[in-house]
């Protein structure tokens, strides 16, 4: 089935700086790759994702790239706000057994320093 | 509002008790997924549904129990044969089994 790897599990950067979280997954057939922010205590938030007919997607100061050849995605965050410090997630859609259902990495801790 | 609610927001639990927590959509979605998360873990899926009366285990569904017997409700059930219960629990629900889930604010439970 799919696995899906994210790296780094802690990143810290000062505010206004830019944040990149990686992600790699292991089955081919995937073709749809959201990301979430999750605050404390919170539920994770769906900020951005990408289908793989599309290699980037930007929204604002949000981007997230696709290589679908060496099967790897990235969230690119620019210009860092302290508000933007959370869990983000990034997950990858399996199309075997599990009907679709969504496969996460382990998260990223982001701490952005005012 | 449309959303997902989830209750309690935190959950104390005896050794040896089975708790029901609560998941509750007004979103019209059909499908509906537990997850558990503990720290430094992502999201591991419990069970899911995909239509009313249907569901499905997920990758750690044992000691866990669910029902489907409405679409807008979908609870989850720790019993007592869940050896290691304390977790934050998540219920997200989708309109679609392409589309892209929705997440509740959690529940927090703990085992005293």
């Amino acid at each position: 089935g799919e696995n899906v790897e994210q790296h780094p599990s802690t990143l810290s950067v000062q505010e206004g700086d830019s944040a990149v979280i990686k992600c790699t997954y292991s089955d081919s057939a995937s073709n749809y790759f959201p990301w979430y922010k999750q605050e404390l205590g919170k539920g994770p938030q769906l900020i951005i994702d990408i289908r793989s007919n599309v290699g980037e997607k930007k929204d604002q100061r949000i981007a997230v790239t696709l290589n679908k050849t060496a099967k790897h995605f990235s969230l690119h965050i620019t210009e860092t706000q302290p508000e933007d410090s959370a869990v983000y997630f990034c997950a990858a859609r399996n199309y075997g057994g599990s009907q679709g259902n969504l496969i996460f990495g382990k998260g990223t801790k982001l701490s952005v320093k005012p | 509002d449309g959303g997902i609610t989830q209750s309690p927001k935190y959950l104390f639990r005896k050794e040896g008790q089975n708790v029901t927590l609560s998941c509750e959509q007004n979103l019209n979605h059909d499908a509906m997924y537990w997850y558990r998360q503990d720290p430094g873990q992502g999201l591991r899926l419990i069970y899911y549904s995909q239509i009313v009366n249907d569901f499905q285990k997920g990758d750690i569904a044992e000691g866990y129990s669910v029902s489907r017997e409405k679409k807008e409700s979908f609870p989850l059930t720790v019993t007592s044969a869940q050896k290691n219960p304390t977790a934050f629990y998540l219920c997200a629900s989708k309109a679609g089994v392409m589309m892209e889930a929705f997440f509740g604010q959690g529940t927090r439970l703990t085992v005293v």
